[in-house]
């Protein structure tokens, strides 16, 4: 049982280059999450969604978009990478909502924007 | 290495002795807490939960306290082992859909 999967693991990007965080579960959960860890921060909600087809913002959601065509798959996309963007991106899932039981977390991916 | 009330980034304790993790969380809304695991190169993982209609929930060697009129939440850990050594976070839940995570605490644990 593979749980939380992100590809990829690590990414190099100059200023203004495009990429796609992939995010995948094999869970059959409704909702999944990205966050941005900072060091010595802690997670950072920038986009998430309830059920397949729908996303909404959280906290931090300026030059990110997110799509979740397929229930097990929720994609992070940033169009024109900044410095400011380099972090640890976590993808998570729940079952239900995060009121209702834990949330389970990726290993995370790490990008850095040069 | 007890730290009673207040959030501390980093908490050092002796192999064997006690710990208490401290989180203050914002939302008088929230109804569900979590504290979560993070070892180094991981995501976090699920340790404990509470409601809100609970003030003290224990596990295997955890034990979470929540004291809603102050908003204050604590993770106690028994009998602290090396492999405990990890950032903690505590997480808010409110049934709108989104986790809370607070700026975590780092616990180092000397042999």
């Amino acid at each position: 049982n593979a749980g939380v999967t992100q590809t990829p693991k690590f990414r190099v990007l100059k200023t203004g280059q495009s990429m796609t965080l992939l995010c995948a579960q094999d869970m059959n959960h409704e909702y999944m999450y990205w966050y941005r860890q900072d060091p010595g921060m802690g997670l950072r909600l920038i986009h998430y969604s309830v059920g397949e087809g729908t996303t909404a913002k959280g906290e931090v959601p300026d030059g990110y978009n997110v799509s979740r065509l397929k229930k097990q798959n929720f994609l992070l996309g940033l169009e024109s990478a900044a410095p400011s963007q380099t972090s640890v991106y976590f993808c998570a899932s729940a079952r239900r909502g995060p009121d209702t039981g834990e949330l389970f977390f990726g290993e995370g991916s790490r990008l850095t924007v040069l | 290495g007890e730290s009673v009330g207040l959030h501390l980034p980093t908490l050092s304790v002796q192999e064997g002795d006690n710990s208490i993790i401290n989180c203050a969380y914002s939302n008088s809304a929230s109804d569900y807490f979590i504290w979560y695991k993070q070892e180094s190169g991981k995501g976090p993982q699920f340790i404990i939960d509470i409601r809100s209609n609970m003030d003290k929930r224990q596990g295997q060697r955890v034990t979470v306290l929540l004291n809603k009129t102050v908003k204050h939440l604590s993770l106690q850990i028994a009998a602290t082992q090396p492999g405990d050594s990890a950032v903690y976070f505590c997480a808010e839940n409110t049934n709108a859909g989104k986790s809370t995570f607070g700026d975590g605490t780092t616990l180092t644990v000397k042999p």
